[in-house]
């Protein structure tokens, strides 16, 4: 396992509350990233770190935030809750395999369910 | 932009038939992903193949990768129960960014005894 925690798994909130999402890894990997995963979507980018303070967005972050102010921790914050965003998040790491021909491997933490109401 | 297909989205298979789960892709990429996910877990990795003509197995399942056609495949021979799951190919893409993963849709696969 590539040590990566999300927390919290389960979360209730309401319409208009902020909400972070914590990642947190502890294998040193520069890359991180925040899917979400609805019916029908399979899972989509929201937004992607490459290092500490070194963000950008994905194919689904209006009405997200993220930010990294260290290594280990990659936080994802929505700022004004809404139904919409109710779904499952998932948090990824990109580590590079042994040698140079194995390229990158990507490993997704046990994810977020988050429901608004 | 990079946009990837899998079909089918829904799979029911009798126990001990073979079948094969398509997976294209609209730009070039040398990199694809398959996942395992089951119910209310994350997504567990199966193959990386990163190179025309590549091709991997691990029990029952293979994944080989065309990047001329842009097409991965991934075979189940002989299915069982255990091979129940949602199924997932992503494509590992580098236009204008550091390098993401877009995933397709996923093929649900039910084995039936």
């Amino acid at each position: 396992d590539a040590g990566i925690t999300q927390s919290p798994r389960h979360k209730v909130t309401e319409t208009g509350t902020p909400v972070t999402l914590r990642c947190h890894q502890t294998e040193n990997h520069r890359y991180m990233y925040w899917y979400r995963q609805d019916p029908g979507h399979g899972l989509r980018l929201i937004h992607y770190s490459y290092g500490v303070k070194d963000t950008d967005k994905g194919e689904v972050s209006d009405g997200y935030s993220v930010s990294r102010s260290k290594t280990e921790d990659f936080l994802l914050t929505l700022e004004s809750a809404t139904s919409s965003q109710t779904s499952v998040y998932f948090c990824a790491i990109r580590a590079r395999g042994g040698g140079l021909l194995m390229g990158y491997g990507y490993t997704f933490g046990s994810g977020t369910r988050l429901t608004v109401v | 932009e990079l946009k990837v297909e899998q079909n089918p989205l829904f799979l029911s298979m009798q126990e001990g038939k073979n079948y094969t789960i398509y997976c294209n892709y609209s730009t070039t990429s040398d990199r694809l992903y398959w996942y395992r996910q089951d119910p209310g877990k994350s997504l567990e990795s199966l193959f990386v193949l990163l190179s025309n003509g590549a091709v991997k197995q691990e029990g029952r399942l293979m994944a080989s990768l065309d990047t001329k056609a842009r097409l991965s495949t991934l075979h189940i021979t002989a299915a069982v129960h255990d091979l129940s799951a949602t199924y997932f190919c992503a494509v590992e893409d580098y236009g204008g960014s550091q390098g993401n993963l877009i995933f397709g849709k996923g093929t649900k696969l039910s084995v039936k005894p």
